[in-house]
């Protein structure tokens, strides 16, 4: 499979709920991030998974946590959402031997 | 602190010119730097990268230089062309589970 795939595309949520975003990343890709892009602004790096194990953080809370499955598919779970979470969050991919991640197109996430 | 900085917020660039594109960091442990291309409702696609021992590469149109001592990369984009309009983000990286810190973009118009 090729490229790297996130669902739902859209999803509005109240403030105090908690989400979880999906990705698929390509095969063979054992590294994959999350980064949260406000508008306006560039992606900011949440976490990294490599091999299932998070090997790298962000600065951001530990409401944000992940899960990386040994199918190339990966989760964000945010709890206890709060406004300022509303941002497009991106997932990426990349293998062992090259720094260009490849991202999928994102999922809108709104908290209202 | 913003440690990679895209200073222009937009670019104007007619047709068949060339089109520079800089980026500034802060953070010396940078060793590998990237160039994303984002249309709007899609995820970055990467276009070009270097590492800090090198001071140019090229890919066909896309050449980016590194400046180490003055720690300022640019693209160049040779000839540009009107598919080239869109945000550009800078990305630079310490390696391994560090994830990629983005600068705010740069968003380019190429005008007919």
């Amino acid at each position: 499979e090729t490229g790297v795939t996130q669902s739902p595309t859209h999803l509005i949520k109240t403030r105090g709920q908690q989400v979880t975003l999906r990705c698929s990343s390509q095969s063979g890709h054992n590294t994959v991030s999350w980064y949260q892009q406000a508008l306006g602004q560039g992606p900011q790096f949440i976490f990294q998974y490599y091999r299932e194990e998070e090997n790298g953080r962000g600065n951001f809370p530990p409401r944000f946590s992940g899960l990386q499955f040994p199918n190339y598919s990966s989760e964000l779970n945010v709890n206890a959402l709060e406004l300022d979470d509303s941002a497009l969050y991106l997932c990426a991919s990349r293998d062992s031997l090259n720094y260009g991640y490849t991202f999928g197109s994102g999922t809108r996430l709104t908290v209202v | 602190d913003q440690q990679v900085k895209q200073n222009s917020p937009s670019l104007s660039v007619q047709e068949g010119r060339i089109s520079i594109l800089n980026c500034d960091y802060t953070n010396s442990m940078f060793d590998y730097f990237l160039w994303y291309k984002k249309y709007p409702a899609e995820g970055p696609t990467f276009l070009i990268s270097i590492s800090s021992i090198k001071d140019k590469n090229e890919d066909g149109r896309f050449t980016v230089f590194l400046n180490k001592s003055a720690k300022h990369l640019s693209l160049h984009i040779v000839p540009s062309q009107p598919g080239d309009s869109a945000v550009y983000f800078c990305a630079a990286t310490r390696g391994g589970a560090d994830g990629l810190t983005f600068g705010k973009g740069t968003h380019l118009i190429i005008q007919p």
